[in-house]
């Protein structure tokens, strides 16, 4: 069965540089989340989409930004990158009554 | 909102002992409870979960879970851990927003 796919797998990045993360999620979902975890920590909420809609916000900072396209797949897109910011960047999606799936996760590193 | 609490970090367990991960939750609304597995530099696989009716539920890998209500718990639970068991352990929690609350993960490691 297919998954959610993200790319890339992982990304290297200079300070005050820029990144986007692509996620696709499982054919007919209707909901894509995207998820930071710290080194050590649990995954935190940053932003979902309901049928291409923003529908919640969580401790997403404004230097990053996501959508979700046409053909629902979704781009999380980070600007002025800091060191702070290297983490795993997962992709989840589900249907409104079925269990979130989740992507293999992106990993950032930011020098 | 809601919040997790899985109270302890790590748990060191032999092969071929019993292993239970405590799972605590809050929330004003009712939930859906979940824990899932992450194996190093992975993603998350999803274990079992509890939406509604029987509050023993049975996962994936021999896990098993029993949802309290009046504890507010979620424990995990396995008869016999294998090395292979050796993961990180989220347990979350859905309330009326889609998105999970994860709690802090607990390390388990069997050892031989």
């Amino acid at each position: 069965a297919a998954g959610v796919i993200q790319s890339p797998r992982h990304l290297i990045k200079e300070k005050r540089e820029t990144a986007t993360l692509k996620c696709y999620p499982i054919p007919r979902h209707d909901t894509v989340y995207w998820y930071q975890q710290g080194p050590g920590q649990d995954p935190q909420f940053l932003i979902s989409f309901y049928e291409k809609m923003q529908s919640d916000k969580g401790s997403i900072p404004d230097r990053f930004s996501a959508q979700q396209f046409s053909d629902y797949h979704s781009e999380l897109n980070m600007s002025s990158l800091e060191l702070g910011d290297s983490a795993l960047y997962f992709c989840a999606s589900s249907l409104k009554t079925g269990n979130t799936h989740f992507g293999q996760g992106t990993r950032l590193t930011v020098v | 909102a809601q919040s997790v609490t899985q109270l302890d970090s790590q748990v060191p367990v032999f092969e071929e002992a019993p292993v239970e991960l405590r799972c605590n939750y809050s929330s004003s609304v009712s939930v859906y409870l979940f824990w899932y597995v992450q194996y190093p530099n992975q993603g998350l696989q999803l274990l079992l979960k509890y939406l509604s009716g029987s509050t023993l539920v049975k996962g994936i890998n021999g896990f098993e879970a029993e949802f309290n209500k009046s504890q507010t718990s979620f424990h995990l639970r396995k008869p016999s851990v294998h090395i292979s068991d050796t993961a990180e352990y989220f347990c979350a929690v859905r309330g009326s927003a889609r998105q999970l609350t994860f709690g802090s993960g607990t390390q388990l490691t069997v050892l031989p």
